[in-house]
């Protein structure tokens, strides 16, 4: 069984600030890694960052960091000095070994969406 | 710089029609994704490619069928659509393999049953 929890289904932050979003999963099959999407109000879904399950240091991109604990299987996104177009939906999405065929696949959250206010 | 393109951008069905969604990559990527997003949940894969000639079912496969002939397209078929359809389909591709393994997304087609 297979279960990624975004628990903040809606969040508001002022501009300039930084803002964190959860992302727990549950999940049978091995992880390789874990991946953050942005999908603004057009659409389109932007890969944002990625941490590998057995990197050693947190993965950052840019304005975006990943704080990684794979013993909680948590990997919540840090968004620094937020700013208007960061307002968008955000997913995580567990990579994941299938066990049966050895193949790779994604599980995408449902998602948080983030209002960042003037 | 094309990247994932998905034609077509929306369209409408009436409840038993047919038709195919085009999925076109310029990144000489081995694996190749359909998914659906639907309100309030996250991306869920209906079919998979992880090569030329190859197809597999993800989580929600059933009322659409695949073809990936060529490894640069991947077609998704409605063979009777359903009002159950009705939904944001988006297409991705990846180079594949255990490390990041970056997905790149189509800008997604729109489909509505009637």
């Amino acid at each position: 069984a297979q279960k990624i929890t975004q628990t903040q289904p809606g969040m508001f932050v002022q501009e300039k600030e930084a803002v964190t979003l959860d992302c727990t999963y549950d999940t049978s099959d091995q992880s390789y890694g874990l991946f953050w999407y942005k999908q603004p109000s057009s659409g389109e879904m932007i890969f944002l960052i990625y941490q590998g399950s057995y990197d050693e240091q947190n993965a950052t991109e840019g304005r975006y960091s990943l704080n990684f604990q794979k013993a909680r299987k948590s990997a919540n996104l840090v968004i620094s000095a937020s700013q208007l177009g960061d307002s968008a939906m955000y997913f995580c999405a567990p990579y994941l070994r299938r066990s049966t065929s050895g193949t790779y696949k994604y599980i995408f959250g449902t998602g948080t969406r983030l209002k960042v206010l003037a | 710089n094309a990247g994932v393109t998905q034609t077509p951008k929306f369209r409408v069905l009436k409840t038993g029609q047919s038709m195919t969604l085009l999925c076109a990559q310029d990144m000489n990527h081995e694996y190749m994704y359909w998914y659906r997003q639907d309100p309030g949940m996250g991306l869920r894969l209906i079919h998979y490619s992880v090569g030329e000639g190859t197809t597999a079912k993800g989580e929600v496969p059933d009322g659409y069928n695949v073809s990936r002939l060529k490894k640069q397209n991947f077609l998704l078929g409605l063979e009777s659509a359903a009002p159950s359809q009705t939904s944001v389909y988006f297409c991705a591709s990846s180079y594949g393999g255990q490390t990041k393994n970056i997905q790149y997304f189509g800008a997604g087609t729109r489909l509505s049953v009637l």
